[in-house]
């Protein structure tokens, strides 16, 4: 049990324009996701925590209006990068529950 | 920022237990102790977690000092799948942060 997943597991887009990453709890209920960039050899870091129905709680340094997260459900959350541009390019991971069940992430390249 | 401190990197031969060490000293009587690994290109993997208790499951131990200010966790039988960044984590609120943790490397 406890399966999270994200969709796309890879994206290439072009500079300028959105991309959307979906993150599923498959076989449980989550009041709150977690959404994590992690660049080449480095560690995770949190960008925001996306609470069901309400609106989500970004890190400091982490523009709201570029990140949008929207937690409709209790199985889903997306994270949309607006205006993509290459230092965006990155690895994006998240996470349900309290005890934080990862998904497999999801890289995205903007060329 | 973390608030843990682990060795950059360690190395284990294959077959024998790997002994991964982590400093807490300001760790708050509420917050637990976490673990988990992340395997190159994929999502965190959880592997144990305790209080102050000693705690053991099916993939590693989990070695908490009585001043719970440093941890160990031990995988008693390495494999060259445990090859990982393992990662110590003190939290008691819902969010996680993570340091930079200990890249492991199982040696056939």
């Amino acid at each position: 049990g406890a399966v999270v997943s994200q969709h796309p597991s890879w994206v290439i887009c072009k500079s300028g324009t959105s991309v959307k990453i979906e993150c599923r709890s498959l076989d449980f209920q989550a009041t709150t996701m977690f959404w994590y960039r992690q660049f080449p050899k480095q560690s995770l870091m949190l960008m925001a925590t996306s609470n069901e129905g309400s609106k989500a709680t970004y890190e400091q340094g982490v523009e709201k209006d570029k990140f949008l997260i929207n937690h409709a459900s209790l199985t889903l959350s997306t994270l949309t990068v607006t205006s993509a541009h290459p230092e965006d390019s990155s690895f994006y991971i998240c996470s349900a529950g309290y005890e934080q069940y990862f998904g497999p992430g999801t890289r995205l390249t903007v060329t | 920022d973390a608030k843990t401190t682990q060795p950059t990197s360690m190395d284990c031969a294959e077959g024998r237990a790997a002994n991964l060490p982590c400093n807490h000293s300001t760790i708050s009587g509420n917050e637990y102790v976490y673990w988990y690994r992340q395997i190159h290109s994929q999502g965190p993997q959880y592997i144990i977690h305790g209080l102050k208790n000693n705690e053991t499951n099916e993939m590693a131990s989990l070695i908490i000092t009585e001043d719970r200010k440093s941890s160990t966790l031990i995988l008693p039988h390495a494999t060259l799948r445990d090859t990982a960044v393992y990662y110590c984590i003190v939290r008691a609120a819902s969010d996680m942060r993570f340091g930079a943790g200990t890249r492991l490397t199982v040696k056939p």
